[in-house]
C-alpha cells in the first residue's frame, strides 16, 4: 500500500491563524480526502481533493475555511483557517487508487490556544 | 443514507481470552466492508476488507470478520488477544451509490487486561 507522509505531526496554534497541512504520497492515487476527527469522536470527511480543480466538500465544511490544494496525484494540503478552539482535532489524510481499500496518514494534531 | 452502528463504546478482554466486535450497517445495496484499528498518537491501519465472496474474511494480526447479509452486520474477531491489541476500532462503510465515500462507525475502544 501507498506510503502517506502528514507535517506536522502536532502543532500548538494560536486562535486566529491559519496552519497548512501537507500529506505526500510516495505513488500517484487516484483519490485523496481529509478527514476530521474530533476528541473522542469518530472521523468526519471534510472534503475530496481533486487534482488541479476545487475540492468536493461534505455538508458543514467550506472552503473559507478549509482551503484545500492538490496540485497533483502525490500531494495535497488542507488550510485550517482563522482557527479557534473548536478546530482543535486531529486531521488526517487518506488515499485511494482505484478500487483498492483506503489508507491513512498518521494523522496531524492540532490544539488551538 | 450509510450509517454504521457499533454499539459498544468500551471493551475490556483478558489477555488471551477471545474478542468479538460488532458492526451494524444500514444500508440499501451490498456495501463494502473495513474494519480499521487507531493505536494511540496514531493513524488508522486497514485490518481487513470485504468486497464480496467468501463472508469470513482474514486480515492481519489474526482478526478475521464475518459478514451476514441477514443481519446486517460485519463483526471483528479474534481468538486470542495480545496486549499490543489494544486500541480503538472502527467499522467502516462504502458504496458506488455513494461514491464510494466512506463512513465510519463511533468507534469501540479496547482494553486488554493482564
Amino acid at each position: 500500500s501507498a506510503v502517506i507522509s502528514q507535517k506536522p505531526s502536532r502543532d500548538i496554534c494560536q486562535r486566529g491563524t491559519s496552519l497548512t497541512i501537507q500529506c505526500q504520497v510516495d505513488s500517484q492515487v487516484t483519490m485523496m480526502f481529509w478527514y476530521r476527527q474530533q476528541p473522542g469522536q469518530s472521523l468526519t470527511l471534510i472534503a475530496t481533493a481533486n487534482q488541479g480543480s476545487e475540492a468536493t466538500y461534505e455538508s458543514g465544511f467550506v472552503i473559507d475555511k478549509f482551503p484545500i490544494s492538490r496540485p497533483n496525484l502525490t500531494f495535497s494540503t488542507l488550510t485550517v483557517s482563522n482557527m479557534s478552539p473548536e478546530d482543535s482535532s486531529i486531521y488526517l489524510c487518506s488515499v485511494r487508487d482505484g478500487n483498492q481499500p483506503q489508507h491513512f496518514g498518521d494523522g496531524t494534531r492540532l490544539s488551538i490556544l | 443514507a450509510q450509517s454504521v452502528t457499533q454499539p459498544d463504546i468500551h471493551i475490556t478482554v483478558s489477555e488471551g481470552a477471545s474478542l468479538e466486535l460488532r458492526c451494524n450497517y444500514s444500508y440499501g445495496a451490498t456495501p463494502y466492508l473495513f474494519w480499521y484499528v487507531q493505536s494511540p498518537g496514531q493513524g488508522l491501519q486497514l485490518l481487513l476488507k470485504y468486497f464480496s465472496g467468501d463472508t469470513l474474511v482474514q486480515g492481519i494480526k489474526g482478526f478475521e470478520a464475518e459478514f451476514k447479509r441477514s443481519q446486517s452486520s460485519f463483526n471483528l474477531r479474534k481468538p486470542s488477544v495480545h496486549w499490543s491489541d489494544a486500541a480503538e476500532y472502527f467499522c467502516a462503510v462504502a458504496s458506488w451509490e455513494y461514491g464510494n465515500k466512506l463512513v465510519f462507525g463511533a468507534g469501540t475502544i479496547l482494553r486488554v487486561k493482564s
